[in-house]
Formats: structure tokens, sequence, C-alpha cells
């Protein structure tokens, strides 16, 4: 079953403008990451933020996370065409086992 | 160094017929995964390899599909007697630590 649930579903932006992607989950985790899927094919891994960690920034990047609400959040600021892609959130559990349960995914367009 | 990839990239079979799917991992990886994406879904858990221990099939949709990753490198997955439900894309992701790096996929076509 799919743990992280995904919101906005689908997300449509000018360049330039900042996009937000908001990501929900059920169990307790050791780190949550965000991957990247251009075309369907393979992902790419963008940030990963552990489970003792609120804030995360890479680049144009700004991840947050609230364990007492199960929730994340990713920001792409200054957004381009090419983030055009669909964003995935995918949280590691506690228990040991070192599997990543995905959500549904954002799908982002963003239009020159 | 090469990333994990994938074959074939595509792969159009008949209902019924087996279709075996490879994985070549990054070197020196020790976890492998297969995850299974029907059209605009997320990932599904299929099955996870870490170095010698015995592997978590506990995603496995069902007893036609079976793995094994020999010598702790190259994985195959293997589905017996398709159905037009397994058309999907099935991706290969190897890990040293937290982050994963996925392949590109092989897309699976059953007609």
């Amino acid at each position: 079953s799919q743990q992280g649930e995904e919101d906005p579903q689908a997300l449509s932006i000018q360049e330039g403008e900042n996009a937000t992607m908001n990501c929900s989950y059920k169990t307790s985790i050791n780190n949550l990451q965000w991957y990247r899927q251009n075309s369907g094919r393979g992902l790419v891994h963008l940030i990963l933020i552990r489970s003792n960690e609120r804030e995360k920034h890479s680049g144009r990047l700004r991840v947050t996370l609230d364990t007492s609400k199960k929730s994340s959040s990713l920001l792409i600021t200054a957004s381009r065409a090419a983030d055009t892609a669909s964003y995935f959130c995918a949280t590691e559990g506690d228990s040991g086992y070192s599997t990543l349960t995905f959500g549904k995914g954002t799908m982002l367009l963003v239009s020159p | 160094g090469a990333g994990v990839s994938q074959s074939p990239s595509n792969k159009v079979t008949e209902k019924g017929k087996d279709v075996e799917l490879r994985c070549d991992p990054i070197s020196g990886h020790t976890a492998l995964y297969w995850y299974r994406q029907s059209l605009g879904q997320g990932l599904e858990f299929l099955i996870y390899f870490q170095g010698n221990s015995a592997p978590d099939k506990s995603g496995l949709p069902s007893d036609r599909f079976s793995a094994e990753r020999t010598g702790g490198s190259v994985s195959t997955l293997t589905i017996q007697r398709t159905q037009q439900e397994d058309s999907a894309v099935y991706l290969c992701a190897s890990s040293l630590f937290d982050r994963q790096y996925f392949g590109p996929g092989t897309r699976l076509t059953v007609t």
C-alpha cells in the first residue's frame, strides 16, 4: 500500500513562479525523500530529510518536514520550464527495513 | 561511473508468455529493489535484496512473479504466464545507504 500522498495531483504554473507540493504519510519514518521523474521512466533523487530535521535546502529546492503532522513540503523557487516533471515523496520507515514507500506523485507543468 | 542499467528498455509479449527483465546495479551497491509503476500511478514495491540476506518478497503481487540476484550483483525479475494487468514500467534501483539510484526502467506491454 502507498503511504505518501502528494497534494496537489497536478500543478500548472508560469516560469519564474514558485511551486509548492505537499506530502502526507501515516507511520513513523527514518527519513523522507523527494524524487523527480521525467517522461515516466527512471527517477532521480532530489533531496533527503531525516526525521530529526525540520528544513533542508538544495539549490532552488527547499524541503520541510513536520513529523507531528506527518507531512512534508517541497518548494521549487523561480521555476523553469525544465522543472516540468512528476515529483514523488517517498518515506523510509523506522522498522529496520530500507524499503521506500512512494506516493502517487504531483505532476508539475511549468509554462514558458 | 555507470548508473543502474536495465534491459530490455521495452518488451511486448503475448498474454501467457514468460518474460525476464534484467537489472545491473551500480557496482558496490549492496541493496537492490524492484518496483512496478502502472500508468499515472506511483511506484509499487515488489522485492528487495540486501547483501546475502533473504530477500523481502512481500510486495510480489502473485506467485507468477519471482526474482533472483546472482553473485550479489545482477538481478532478474521473471513474470510467468503474463497477464494484461502486468503491463507497466518495471523499475530497478540500487543503493548503498539511504538514497536509491534508479535505472531507466523496462516498459512491459502484454497484448
